[in-house]
């Protein structure tokens, strides 16, 4: 069974910096695209980084550029979200997800197919 | 970016109706559209790919429509079960978006 777990959220204040996680098992972790989709209390979700197989390219939101940073470690199946100058506005559950594709005529169709549980980011003093 | 818009953003409807949702792009994303159904307290999942290719797993009473910049999410019967808040999503730029969601309630 394919599984994602995410980990590392918590309480932070204005300014401050964390790091989350998510366990990828189940699946040939080094073959997929994998992203990073916010939601936000009582808010609809919000795509926020992209990564591709090899780490070589990574996408943002515009709200997180410069401050956000996709890795990953193919080896550990693992996927990671640095977080800095966190903003108030950036409380959310966060989750990690899988990016698959489907072919057709020369054409890639990515979605994401398996989600995580979410782990919770509050941002506040 | 692209937006994405849904409507309506909420509607109520009873068991055996059926229910569309509209989504629209800003700009023309070919096929390149996803929906998704979230419950609350829940991650979502993955109902339609590529605007009308169905997901394994998914109830056949859930189809997609559409291309270019106007799409379309229909429950032909609409099941107890089927109460969420549902999503479309393009992937056609490098930069992903989502609508804004709209909550289906069962009378």
């Amino acid at each position: 069974e394919v599984q994602l777990v995410e980990s590392g959220g918590g309480l932070v204040q204005p300014g401050g910096s964390l790091r989350l996680s998510c366990a990828a098992s189940g699946l040939i972790f080094g073959t997929y695209w994998m992203s990073w989709v916010r939601q936000a209390p009582g808010r609809g979700l919000e795509w926020v980084a992209n990564i591709k197989q090899d780490g070589s390219e990574k996408y943002y939101v515009d709200s997180v550029k410069g401050r956000f940073t996709i890795s990953r470690d193919n080896v550990k199946n693992s996927l990671h979200l640095q977080m800095n100058s966190l903003r108030a506005e950036d409380t959310a559950v966060y989750y990690c997800a899988r990016a698959d594709y489907y072919a057709n005529s020369g054409n890639f169709y990515y979605h994401l197919d398996v989600w995580g549980k979410g782990t919770t980011v509050t941002v506040s003093s | 970016d692209i937006q994405m818009t849904q409507s309506p953003s909420s509607l109520s409807a009873s068991v055996g109706d059926r229910v569309t949702i509209t989504c629209r792009a800003s700009h023309s994303i070919g096929s390149y559209l996803n929906w998704y159904q979230q419950k609350p307290g829940k991650a979502p999942k993955l109902l339609i790919y590529a605007a009308s290719s169905l997901q394994s797993g998914v109830p056949s009473r859930f189809s997609g429509s559409g291309s270019g910049t106007d799409f379309t999410l229909t429950i032909s019967s609409l099941q107890p079960e089927d109460s969420a808040t549902y999503y479309c999503q393009q992937s056609y730029s490098i930069l992903w978006t989502f609508g804004q969601g709209t909550k289906v309630e069962i009378k």
